[in-house]
């Protein structure tokens, strides 16, 4: 059965630490990884990841896919209050399927 | 990025009514919609997956005679709660994607999503 597993589901730290939120998979007919960023409406796209190896950067957020060991990771540095939100880690075959989330709050 | 809209963004009803959610890709034609729920504290479920002009292929769980999904042209898809309950009560997100270029790059753009409270 496929899956998607998110850790840890929950995270609290201090403004200006910095994070890093874990995707792993088992997916037949891999095609990406995506992560999202969820607030208090629908989910915001934050990066698709197709090969393995390479990072992508947005600001202070980065990510990366290794395919050999069927993961991903989220970076957040340097990390704000309005980083605070639900982050989503999604994998797409002919659907996709999500993973529960990582619950991350940013205490000032 | 392209935009999905939905409508209604929030819509209250009765117990044994039917209430109908429009989603809609404003700038792209989406070969495939899908229909999402949520409940609170909790991560997205997909309920199914739509293609234009075929049936839609529900999730497992998902009762395709309580959800009728409805994908007639490239950018509009409705789910229709039929006979909605209180345990129906939930916040519905549709996505609408497709893969372009060359490369046949997946791009996936989600509605702001529905709130359905069944009193």
């Amino acid at each position: 059965e496929d899956k998607v597993v998110q850790s840890p589901l929950s995270l609290v730290v201090h403004e200006g630490d910095t994070v890093t939120l874990n995707c792993s998979y088992e997916v037949t007919n891999f095609r990406s990884l995506l992560w999202y960023k969820q607030e208090k409406k629908a989910p915001t796209f934050l990066f698709m990841l197709t090969s393995s190896g390479i990072e992508k950067k947005s600001g202070r957020l980065s990510s990366i896919l290794d395919k050999k060991e069927l993961s991903s990771i989220l970076n957040i540095t340097a990390t704000q209050t309005g980083d605070s939100a639900i982050y989503l880690c999604a994998v797409v075959r002919d659907k996709i399927i999500f993973g529960k989330g990582t619950r991350l709050h940013i205490l000032p | 990025g392209a935009v999905v809209s939905q409508h209604p963004s929030w819509v209250i009803c009765k117990s044994g009514t039917s209430v109908k959610i429009e989603c809609r890709s404003l700038d792209f034609q989406a070969t495939t919609m899908f229909w999402y729920r949520q409940f609170p504290k909790q991560s997205l479920m997909l309920m199914a997956t739509s293609n234009e002009g075929s049936k839609a292929t529900y999730e497992q769980g998902v009762e395709k005679d309580k959800f009728l999904i409805n994908h007639a042209s490239l950018t509009l898809s409705t789910l229709t709660v039929t006979s909605a309950h209180p345990e129906d009560s939930s916040f519905y997100i549709c996505s609408a994607s497709s893969f372009v270029g060359t490369n046949r790059h997946y791009e996936q753009y989600f509605g702001p999503g529905t709130r359905l409270t069944v009193t």
